[in-house]
């Protein structure tokens, strides 16, 4: 079974500077996608940002920005020019590219403070 | 994209009663999802809704429990039976517009609590 792991359960930047949250996965299959989820407290779930497996080239949106490792197993998001309207609770995603199923496994998240 | 309206956004219930929440997408999809998220935790697959067939429930989740309607393209309900304090969770509702659509689009979810 897949799993996803996020080891920072908080983190806090200034605004205006860089941070990067962790994302670690398990799984062995070939074919996947990846994605970054932000819910903020009004509980509703934003898509930040998702890399499709067989992609070796980084996904960016515009802050946003992936470091994909995949022998590694590894999915860091990096946000930069930090504002305040980045705090929210980031979750880490996976979904098996299969086709069977879209469901989504997530990652315990990340709550990440940004200071003025 | 897809526009996904869940309601109610907040109760608070009776233990021992059941409460339906209800899930509309703007637009026909394939896929629907429900999904429960306890305090401070992580979302927890319940069940896929399935269009024309039972639901598809993940380990752990029975139908007794929590039965899931899915009459169309464009709606579900799943419904919280003979509640407890431990169902006390936001529940979401998630949908794809097609298989080969990666993205998820999610209602803003509904704050269940039991007392």
């Amino acid at each position: 079974a897949q799993t996803v792991t996020q080891s920072q359960p908080e983190m806090s930047v200034q605004e205006a500077e860089t941070v990067t949250l962790s994302c670690t996965y398990d799984t062995s299959e070939s074919d996947y996608y990846l994605f970054w989820y932000k819910q903020p407290p009004s509980r509703q779930m934003i898509l930040v940002i998702r890399q499709e497996a067989y992609k070796q080239q980084n996904a960016t949106e515009n802050r946003f920005s992936v470091n994909f490792q995949k022998a590694a197993k590894s999915f860091s998001l990096k946000i930069s020019d930090s504002q305040l309207g980045d705090a929210a609770m980031y979750f880490c995603a996976y979904r098996s590219g299969g086709g069977a199923t879209n469901k989504l496994i997530f990652g315990t998240g990340t709550l990440l403070a940004v200071q003025p | 994209s897809a526009v996904i309206s869940q309601k109610p956004s907040r109760d608070i219930c009776q233990r021992g009663t059941s409460l339906t929440i209800q899930c509309q997408v703007d637009s026909q999809v394939t896929m629907m999802f429900w999904y429960r998220q306890q305090p401070g935790q992580s979302l927890t697959l319940i069940a896929t809704a399935n269009q024309g067939s039972e639901a598809t429930y993940e380990s752990g989740f029975v139908i007794d429990k929590f039965p899931i309607s899915r009459p169309n393209l464009t709606f579900s309900t799943l419904t919280v039976s003979n509640m407890s304090p431990e169902d006390s969770s936001i529940y979401l509702c998630s949908a794809h517009l097609s298989t080969q659509n990666t993205e998820a689009f999610f209602g803003q979810g509904t704050r269940l609590t039991v007392v």
